[in-house]
């Protein structure tokens, strides 16, 4: 199992672009989740997916849009990059709420410049 | 809402010292409480949990224990290692939900 795999590792952007991150997990699991880390912020939450067909959002979801391709991937997209966005972004996944422990991937570093 | 508070860092420490990060947490409902470390380059992963009060949470010589009534649930380890350099994140669940809240994380240093 490969487990939470993102693409891609590091990304430099222009204010203004756009671009899409991708995710995908091979464990069966049905929840899914974007974060972005900032210094001194913790992570804080983007978007979710609850189960596949379905997203909501987070504490930060403003500039960003999601979508859950399938239960395996779950993309999230910049539509027009600002400096703001400049941070780490995770993604990760659960199997149900029982399982309490989320897996995460490594990682995705974004800078807008 | 709920909110976990951690200890700032770094905190730096020389090997085979003694650990101890603090964590406290407000909550509405009755949470579940985790300890996720993330390693240098590295996405977090769980380091150990307590879903009730009064539960240990242990796991690689590390443990916190789950104190409801001062709200806490500090993460600590009797001897470090240097390998133990990381950032260690306090979080909750609260009831039926499946997401987490994060603290703000405390970098560790462990120096020889």
């Amino acid at each position: 199992n490969a487990g939470v795999t993102q693409t891609p590792k590091f990304q430099v952007l222009k204010t203004g672009q756009s671009m899409t991150l991708q995710c995908a997990q091979d464990m069966n699991h049905n929840s899914m989740y974007w974060y972005r880390q900032d210094p001194g912020m913790g992570l804080r939450l983007i978007y979710y997916s609850a189960s596949e067909g379905t997203t909501d959002k987070g504490e930060v979801p403003n500039g960003y849009n999601v979508s859950r391709l399938n239960k395996r991937e779950f993309s999230l997209r910049l539509e027009s990059a600002a400096p703001s966005q400049t941070s780490v972004y995770f993604c990760a996944s659960i199997y149900d709420r029982s399982s309490y422990e989320q897996y995460f991937g490594p990682g995705t570093r974004l800078t807008v410049t | 809402g709920n909110s976990v508070t951690q200890m700032e860092g770094p905190v730096t420490l020389s090997e085979e010292a003694f650990l101890t990060i603090n964590c406290t947490y407000t909550a509405t409902g009755y949470p579940s409480l985790f300890w996720y470390v993330q390693y240098p380059g590295e996405g977090l992963q769980l380091l150990l949990k307590a879903t009730k009060a009064d539960d240990k949470g242990s796991n690689k010589g590390f443990e916190a224990t789950y104190r409801k009534e001062t709200t806490s649930f500090h993460l600590e380890k009797g001897s470090v290692q240097v390998s133990d350099s990381a950032v260690y994140f306090c979080a909750l669940i609260v009831g039926g939900g499946n997401k987490l809240t994060f603290g703000t994380g405390t970098q560790l240093k462990v120096e020889l």
